[in-house]
């Protein structure tokens, strides 16, 4: 119940693409949902959150679905550059918690000119 | 205002030596919560500690594993008896207080390679 699904593992996109990166939890205790971007050798860093009050948010190119009822949030990058070269991560965070992060796995994408 | 800073970026250990990994948080951030990272996998919840108190530490091995944040001083994961399975990447977090997981920010991490 604490787990986040993350799909894909890895997604290779043109340049101009849409970059999309979805992820599924089972806890409808958790109220935070957060993307961070990870290069090698960096730490995570937030891109964009959404809390479950909202179905949408759009930062710029990046923005999150959420769908509450079918447990489900993606990541949808708009005109993807090579500079969005990186890791991926999905998290949720429960209500009323410690508000510790739960990871999904990761996805490398790739962006080619 | 410097980012959340962690020493020492990389680490070799021999089998069966203790590793220090420190975390100094961001100014006016009083809270803290460390996380491993194995290779091509994501980050996993160990502990979240505030000034002299350790709030969760679900996440934390049962032993070798031990973590504090002194009133004075960074906070510090320590891993004892270390086994080639230790190796990974720790990172920690820092927030300024309960509630605002929304303004955590991530150190560059500690790269633990035990040989």
């Amino acid at each position: 119940q604490q787990q986040v699904k993350q799909s894909p593992q890895s997604l290779i996109v043109q340049k101009g693409g849409i970059s999309i990166i979805n992820c599924a939890y089972e806890n409808t205790a958790f109220d935070y949902f957060p993307w961070y971007q990870q290069f090698p050798g960096k730490g995570p860093a937030l891109l964009i959150a959404i809390r479950p009050d909202v179905s949408e948010k759009k930062e710029g190119r990046f923005t999150i679905s959420f769908n509450k009822s079918a447990k489900q949030f993606s990541l949808h990058i708009m005109d993807s550059q090579p500079g969005d070269s990186a890791t991926y991560f999905c998290a949720a965070s429960p209500l009323g918690g410690t508000d510790k992060l739960i990871f999904g796995t990761g996805t490398r994408l790739q962006v080619f000119p | 205002n410097a980012g959340v800073m962690q020493n020492p970026r990389h680490l070799v250990r021999r089998r069966g030596q203790e590793a220090r990994l420190r975390c100094s948080p961001m100014k006016g951030h009083s809270h803290v919560y460390w996380y491993r990272q194995l290779p091509e996998e994501g980050l996993k919840f160990m502990v979240y500690l505030q000034k002299e108190n350790i709030i969760d530490e679900s996440g934390m091995p049962k032993e070798r594993f031990s973590a504090e944040f002194p009133k004075e001083g960074p906070s510090i994961l320590r891993i004892q008896q270390v086994v080639r399975g230790d190796s990974a990447a720790y990172f920690c977090a820092s927030s300024p207080r309960r509630g605002t997981n929304t303004e955590a920010f991530f150190g560059q991490g500690t790269r633990l390679t035990v040989v």
